[in-house]
């Protein structure tokens, strides 16, 4: 069945990197844009960035723009969130999601996500 | 940016009620919104998409409809596993936004 794995997870000090990745299995990866949403502790859903099917398309939210990367690699049906600069509001779980569309709409199938603390 | 606000932030029913969640984008978004509920302590789960189209699988006890800046999600005959909170989110410009979410549990 469809399953989307998020990793890379963890605690890391404000101003420090984080790479998360996003694994797919059970439908054709590389059919699908691929989004990454992200949940502070008792907020709401914050929508980070989306990538397109062939990875040539990548768009972001305002609060990440020009730190984070999203990047994918269709060879292993995964797609990478490159965290650079954390800072401590950015503690949240990070969930990836698969679109229903190549080019990036909305999700349709969403992973069980992975905690980021960010503390000094 | 688009802001969507959802109304009421919560409410109360009861097992069998019908409920009706509104979403308002600040400007024109066509059908391009999609609805979500999420339970405490887990993923979301996709419920509709193009405003009114079901996800598969989405029973439809859940319907959404609008378009332009207006948006209801409705839900018929109220049952124990949809107390949760429903969030709607455009995908009709960058950067895509989520509202902050509507609380449904028991009254």
């Amino acid at each position: 069945q469809m399953q989307l794995v998020e990793s890379g997870g963890g605690a890391v000090q404000p101003g420090t990197s984080l790479r998360l990745s996003c694994a797919g299995s059970g439908f054709l990866f590389s059919d699908h844009a691929i989004h990454w949403v992200r949940q502070a502790p008792g907020k709401g859903l914050e929508w980070v960035a989306v990538i397109s099917y062939d990875g040539t398309v990548k768009n972001y939210g305002d609060s990440v723009k020009g730190r984070f990367i999203i990047s994918r690699d269709n060879s292993r049906d995964t797609v990478f969130l490159q965290m650079n600069s954390l800072r401590a509001e950015e503690a949240a779980v990070y969930y990836c999601a698969k679109d229903v569309k190549d080019i990036g709409a909305t999700p349709d199938f969403w992973g069980q996500g992975t905690l980021v603390t960010v503390s000094s | 940016d688009i802001q969507l606000t959802q109304s009421p932030s919560s409410l109360s029913a009861t097992v069998g009620d019908k409920v009706t969640i509104t979403c308002r984008a600040s400007q024109g978004i066509s059908t391009y919104l999609a609805w979500f509920q999420q339970k405490p302590g887990k993923a979301p789960k996709s419920l509709i998409y193009a405003a009114s189209s079901l996800q598969r699988g989405v029973p439809s006890k859940f319907s959404g409809s609008g378009s332009g800046t207006d948006f209801t999600l409705t839900i018929s005959g109220l049952q124990p596993e949809d107390f949760a909170t429903y969030y709607c989110q455009q995908y009709y410009l960058h950067p895509f936004t989520f509202g902050p979410g509507t609380k449904v549990d028991f009254k």
